[in-house]
Parts: structure tokens; C-alpha cells; sequence
């Protein structure tokens, strides 16, 4: 699977739009990119995720750039509650036996 | 509710002795798996299993043992508890996708486990 780079926190003010990035420069053209958020010691949660073209849920928004060496995950309106680590993984459109995890972003929403 | 359910959410043993911790799903998902979360070793799969009767080891297997004698029943056993498991740890299904899974996993709340 390949590897993914994200900043190791950032932060942001209720209300304003969160982007957290992620770096995904080796991805194949057979991997999506997934995002989860796990919420203090919770499980993690699944957001969102796509391959080529941009997707939107009632979470969020994924933007995937053309080459789809990175993309960016939009909190539209963050609130206090979306303060969690973010994670952003390659995943096989085959499907796989797991998930690989890495540090993620810690995203802290302020007043 | 959908939902992946874990007991006990909070447990303190002592080395040796054996316990089970329970995962119990109700969306009828076929692949089932254990992770445990360390810090700064983040998230690590135990077990999977991708459906009845089958199972496989992940990347830390050594310690423990899992069954899986019912779809929706995938418990983790700890035989002989040492302190190097203490750890969060965490059930997760999902429903199959052409390879083992999709990657949308659902993760159970957690259980914290303390080994002395």
C-alpha cells in the first residue's frame, strides 16, 4: 500500500473551514485514499474516500489533485466536536485484509 | 442501530491470568478484525478473519488467539497476559469487498486493557 504523508497537527477556528492535507505521492492507480477520525481514544471513524474525482457526504469533501499525489480533506463549518486525529490511508480497490493506519493529523478546533 | 460492540470496555488483570475480550456485530459483516493502538506505534491489526471458520494473523499475532465460530461473534483471547499487552484495543467489520474488505471498516468503542 502506499505510504501517505500528513502534517502531524493542525489547528482551527469554529465555524471556518478545516483542509487538512495528505501526501500520497506513490499512490498507484489502483488505491483510493480513505479518511478516518478517531475521536479521543474512541474507534476511529470512517469519513470518506475516492480515487479519481472529487466526493462529498454529509461529513465532508475530498479533494483529490489531477495526478492524485495528494488530496485534501474540507471540514466545510468545523466545530469543537471535530477536534480528533485525522487519517488519511491507500487503500486497494481490490479490497485488502487491513488497514494501515499511520500518525495522522491531530486537528484542534478553537472558539 | 448498526453498531460493533466490545466488553469489557475497561479491564485490569494480572499477568497470567487468561481472559477473553468479546466482539459482537449486528450488520450481518462477513470480515471481522483486531487492532491494537499503542502510543506512537499507532494502529496495529492483531487477527482477521474473513468470514466463518477463517482466520488469519496480522502484524503482531504473537500472544494471542481468536475464534470464529459464529458470523457475527469474533473474540480475542489472551491466554497467558503479560504487561507488554496492555494496550486499547479495538474489533472493527466490514462487508466484503472483491479482495478481503472494503475499506470502510466499522470500528467497535474500545477496550482498555491493563496488564500488571
Amino acid at each position: 500500500d502506499a505510504k501517505t504523508t500528513q502534517p502531524t497537527s493542525m489547528d482551527c477556528a469554529e465555524g471556518r473551514a478545516a483542509n487538512l492535507p495528505c501526501n500520497h505521492s506513490t499512490i498507484s492507480g489502483n488505491e483510493y485514499v480513505y479518511w478516518y477520525r478517531q475521536i479521543h481514544s474512541q474507534g476511529p471513524q470512517y469519513i470518506i474516500h475516492g480515487l479519481k474525482n472529487n466526493e462529498t457526504n454529509e461529513m465532508a469533501s475530498l479533494i483529490i489533485t489531477e495526478d492524485r499525489k495528494s488530496s485534501t480533506l474540507i471540514l466545510p463549518h468545523a466545530t469543537l466536536r471535530d477536534t480528533a486525529v485525522y487519517y488519511c490511508i491507500a487503500f486497494p480497490t481490490g479490497g485488502g485484509n487491513k488497514l494501515t493506519f499511520g500518525t495522522g493529523t491531530q486537528l484542534k478546533v478553537e472558539l | 442501530e448498526a453498531q460493533v460492540t466490545q466488553n469489557p470496555r475497561y479491564l485490569i488483570t494480572v499477568t497470567g491470568k487468561k481472559l477473553t475480550v468479546t466482539c459482537s456485530q449486528n450488520m450481518n459483516h462477513e470480515y471481522m478484525s483486531w487492532y491494537r493502538q499503542d502510543p506512537g506505534l499507532g494502529l496495529r491489526q492483531i487477527y482477521y478473519s474473513m468470514n466463518v471458520e477463517v482466520t488469519d494473523k496480522g502484524d503482531v499475532p504473537e500472544g494471542y488467539k481468536v475464534s470464529r465460530k459464529e458470523k457475527r461473534n469474533f473474540p480475542l483471547i489472551l491466554e497467558s497476559p503479560s504487561p507488554n499487552q496492555t494496550s486499547l484495543y479495538f474489533c472493527a467489520s466490514s462487508s466484503p469487498g472483491t479482495g478481503a474488505h472494503t475499506g470502510e471498516l466499522f470500528f467497535g468503542e474500545g477496550s482498555r486493557l491493563t496488564v500488571l
